[in-house]
């Protein structure tokens, strides 16, 4: 969807080196999510924002960090990345909170490899 | 808390045979009820929604009825195309309780062959 880009695409990083992957929305929307998929596992959760400098624990947010300085960032940070955290992660945006019936807007994600 | 729960797959069907993939769920209020397709190396997409008891949401075939009195969110699709092979997420929202994020089923792999 043009109006929501996750960088990098692919990444291939070493154990115990810190990674940062970016979401960026051109929507204006207020509700930004980063969610990591596995194989078994569906979608789970990490962190989630509700507005600039506001945000939440996810189900699974161990070893996770995220910011949202602006309203159009939101960063994820592996503060040391290890094998467990190999996966693909999704960014996605909403313009008002899900529970009203609005849905997400899904980036096309980022694979991360830690090796 | 929520949950929401898939029949396991992969789902595997000829062209133009009928699609059924189950799904229930679990909500302590009164959810709003998604399902989402992801096609190959994607992100996933909005297909259809329901945010009432008896709502049929509908789009490019696929239907799903919210059905409160048995908690499900059945996707169906009367023919089924290859382009129609890809993995299908039920997922809920409840306004009641933590309404600001989507709890997701497990996923279900359709392959529809020629």
């Amino acid at each position: 969807d043009a109006g929501i880009t996750q960088s990098p695409r692919h990444k291939v990083t070493e154990t115990g080196t810190p990674v940062t992957l970016r979401c960026h929305q051109t929507e204006n929307h207020r509700y930004m999510y980063w969610y990591r998929q596995d194989p078994g596992h569906g979608l789970r959760l990490i962190h989630y924002s509700y507005g600039v400098k506001d945000t939440d624990k996810g189900e699974v947010s161990d070893g996770y960090s995220v910011s949202r300085s602006k309203t159009e960032d939101f960063l994820l940070t592996l503060e040391s990345a290890t094998s467990s955290q190999t996966s693909v992660y999704f960014c996605a945006i909403s313009e008002i909170a899900p529970g009203q019936g609005a849905g997400y807007t899904f980036g096309s994600g980022t694979r991360l490899t830690v090796v | 808390g929520n949950s929401v729960t898939q029949m396991e797959g992969p789902v595997t069907l000829s062209e133009e045979a009928f699609l059924t993939i189950n799904c229930t769920y679990t909500a302590t209020g009164y959810p709003s009820l998604f399902w989402y397709v992801q096609y190959p190396g994607e992100g996933l997409q909005l297909l259809l929604k329901a945010t009432k008891a008896d709502d049929k949401g509908s789009n490019k075939g696929f239907e799903a009825t919210y059905r409160k009195e048995t908690t499900s969110f059945h996707l169906e699709k009367g023919s089924v195309q290859v382009s129609d092979s890809a993995v299908y997420f039920c997922a809920l929202s409840d306004r009641n309780n933590a309404g600001n994020m989507l709890t997701f089923g497990g996923g279900t792999r359709l392959m529809v062959k020629p």
